[in-house]
């Protein structure tokens, strides 16, 4: 069965800071990858995916991804994190059969001044 | 724009009685999915409708139920709530060829007194 792991259940940055995201999966085929994020009180946004192509990924809000499929990844990026990214960021993979996602268990991003 | 809606965003019930939260989407999308999400923890899946069809999973408790009466409208009825139930509850859309991609509503939080 598929599975996602975000190894890092918190991280904090500095403002103007990059900021990675780590994300991997276990899946048989060519996945198909989301990150969203979360704001406190919220529901979850899309922030970008990928399907097939390019292996970096676009997203809103100034964030990409990018898929190794060698190291079964896909990390977030940004490289300067401002203080409203703030949030709960959540990777999923598309399940193999059947039309649901396999979320992660998060990664709760703090931005200090 | 299109959306998914939640009433009520905030929904306040006792022990025992039983609650409706819904979701409408302007999508026209297919799937409507209802998730449960506890703080700090992953969205959990609780059912999805396939157009008509109901898909519950396995671990779902009877207590959750749900109705589409229409594309646009999907309901969550918990006919018992427990504490354990109080949670974040997430309603999200896919349409046919981007299954996996899911919009998703801003959440309805229940608190059980």
């Amino acid at each position: 069965a598929q599975s996602v792991t975000q190894p890092d259940i918190h991280i904090t940055v500095s403002e103007g800071a990059s900021l990675e995201l780590r994300c991997n999966y276990s899946y048989g085929a060519t996945p198909y990858l989301f990150w969203y994020v979360q704001s406190p009180g919220q529901g979850l946004q899309l922030l970008l995916k990928y399907f097939s192509g390019d292996t970096l990924v676009q997203g809103i809000k100034g964030f990409e991804a990018e898929f190794k499929r060698s190291q079964s990844s896909f990390n977030l990026r940004k490289p300067s994190v401002h203080w409203s990214d703030a949030a709960e960021y959540f990777c999923a993979v598309g399940q193999e059969y059947g039309n649901k996602l396999v979320f992660g268990a998060g990664t709760i991003l703090r931005v200090k001044s | 724009d299109a959306m998914v809606i939640q009433n009520p965003r905030y929904q306040v019930t006792q022990f025992g009685k039983p609650v409706t939260l819904s979701c409408s989407q302007t999508l026209n999308h297919n799937v409507m999915y209802w998730y449960q999400q506890k703080s700090s923890q992953a969205p959990k899946l609780l059912f999805h409708y396939y157009d008509k069809d109901f898909n519950n999973e396995a671990d779902t408790p009877d207590n959750f139920q749900s109705r589409r009466p229409n594309t646009s409208f999907c309901f969550l009825d918990i006919r018992s709530p427990g504490l354990g139930d109080a949670a974040m509850y997430l309603c999200a859309t896919s349409r046919v060829g981007a299954l996996h991609e899911q919009y998703f509503g801003p959440g309805t939080r229940l608190t059980v007194t």
